[in-house]
């Protein structure tokens, strides 16, 4: 079946240390996003990329940037984490025309020591 | 910002129709109102969507007010399954407008 996938479900990593999230889509969707969600919250948009146009939101902080150095794989990093960025992050896609509506990977837990 | 604005949290029986309303009271004539549910340690999966003309499809069904001021989501015969927090989010459908935006959502808890 067609999906967002995203690896691994749980990462731990040190503070401070630098962590890459990964998600690849089967759908051949222009459009891949990253939310960002905590505990008992709605996720937060953090960027999306329409094919390799990449839009920031205003209040995501610098410390996270993505890649997407193709239409199949979008990566999420975080170059400095601290313990206020554990979390669970959401990768989504979408197809960019009408009304079609996002698909989403089942998320990587982002845990800091 | 979300333009979505949902009650915190619902009970309903299991069985029952589950009724979850949404009001959007600013969305504007090309915005589509969309719904997903999350359950648990999982993503969000998409429920249903429409502009102006009810819908139903095999989970759900979606009925929209006249003014398009506000909507409900209603699953006819709730399960255990179906606990779930449960998001409407509006969305224009205008080329170059990509993003979907979260409210709060509703915590549904269907009760044995």
């Amino acid at each position: 079946d067609a999906m967002v996938i995203q690896n691994p479900r749980y990462q731990v990593t040190q503070f401070g240390k630098p962590v890459t999230l990964s998600c690849s889509q089967t759908l051949n969707h222009n459009v891949m996003y990253w939310y960002q969600q905590k505990s008992s919250q709605a996720p937060k948009l953090l960027f999306h990329y329409y094919d390799k146009d990449f839009n920031n939101e205003a209040d995501t902080p610098d410390n996270f940037q993505s890649r997407r150095p193709n239409t199949s794989f979008c990566f999420l990093d975080i170059r400095s984490p601290g313990l206020g960025d554990a979390a669970m992050y959401l990768c989504a896609t979408s197809r960019g025309t009408g009304d079609q509506p996002q698909h989403f990977g089942d998320g990587t837990r982002l845990s800091i020591l | 910002d979300a333009k979505t604005t949902q009650p915190t949290s619902m009970d309903c029986a299991e069985g029952r129709a589950a009724n979850l309303p949404c009001n959007h009271s600013t969305i504007s004539g090309n915005e589509y109102v969309y719904w997903y549910r999350q359950i648990h340690s999982q993503g969000p999966q998409y429920i249903i969507h429409g502009l102006k003309n009810n819908e139903t499809n095999e989970m759900a069904s979606l009925i929209i007010t006249e003014d398009r001021k506000s909507s409900t989501l209603i699953l006819p015969h709730a399960t255990l399954r179906d606990t779930a927090v449960y998001y409407c989010i509006v969305r224009p459908y205008t080329s170059g407008t990509y993003k979907y935006i979260f409210g709060t959502g509703t915590r549904l808890k269907v009760l044995a």
